[in-house]
């Protein structure tokens, strides 16, 4: 099972747009690029799911480049409430059954 | 509200006793997911059951058991309880086996064991 890579954790202030990238490098051609945020003591969300180019809907944007080898979820004018972490599941997970979350990204957002 | 509905919420128990947590997944989807999460730490795949049967396992202790019925709700059996099993345990629904959907997680049953 493919893993991946994103920062442990991750600082930003109110009001600044937060990018988080994640490295899948054995990614292959049906898989799908997903990304959740947990929140201490709650079950994971689901945030947002791509394929490949560009993805938006009213909580973030999926970037994707043409390799797909990598993901970049950004998260426009963060508030407090977006403290959480931040997950990007293994691409071949999607395939196999196995919702795989790694360590996730924590994301610390600052008055 | 994601549809999925964890019972109990909260539970407390001492070691080498047996629990059972249980799931209803939202109405329609046939994958439940378990997971457990001990403090601070990520979340761990343990199952996945595909209407009724078992379909993926991850890193799950012998100790540990789980089915899904032909109603298609789930429980995750618990027994010879350490202190260690002391966690989140979290239910995720998604409509089919694969995770190219959405997966709606239930808000989790905490175990205490002491």
């Amino acid at each position: 099972l493919a893993k991946t890579t994103q920062p442990i954790s991750m600082d930003s202030y109110e009001g600044q747009e937060v990018n988080i990238t994640c490295s899948h490098n054995n990614i292959a051609t049906n898989d799908y690029i997903t990304w959740y945020q947990q929140f201490p003591s709650q079950g994971p969300r689901f945030i947002i799911q791509g394929y490949k180019t560009k993805v938006k809907n009213e909580v973030a944007s999926l970037f994707i480049p043409a390799d797909r080898k990598s993901s970049t979820l950004s998260l426009p004018r963060v508030s407090l409430s977006d403290t959480a972490v931040y997950y990007c599941l293994p691409p071949r997970s999607s395939n196999t059954g196995k919702l795989i979350f790694g360590q996730g990204t924590t994301l610390q957002v600052k008055p | 509200d994601s549809g999925v509905t964890q019972t109990p919420k909260h539970l407390i128990t001492a070691t080498g006793q047996r629990v059972t947590l249980r799931c209803s997944p939202r109405s329609g989807d046939l994958s439940v997911y378990w997971y457990q999460q001990s403090l601070d730490q990520g979340l761990q795949f343990l199952i996945q059951y595909y209407n009724g049967e078992e379909r993926a396992k991850g890193n799950i202790l012998e100790r540990f058991s789980a089915q899904q019925f032909p109603d298609l709700h789930s429980e995750l059996n618990l027994s010879s309880l350490e202190l260690g099993d002391s966690a989140l345990y979290f239910c995720a629904s998604t409509p089919t086996g694969t995770g190219n959907t959405e997966a709606f997680f239930g808000q989790g049953t905490r175990l205490t064991v002491v």
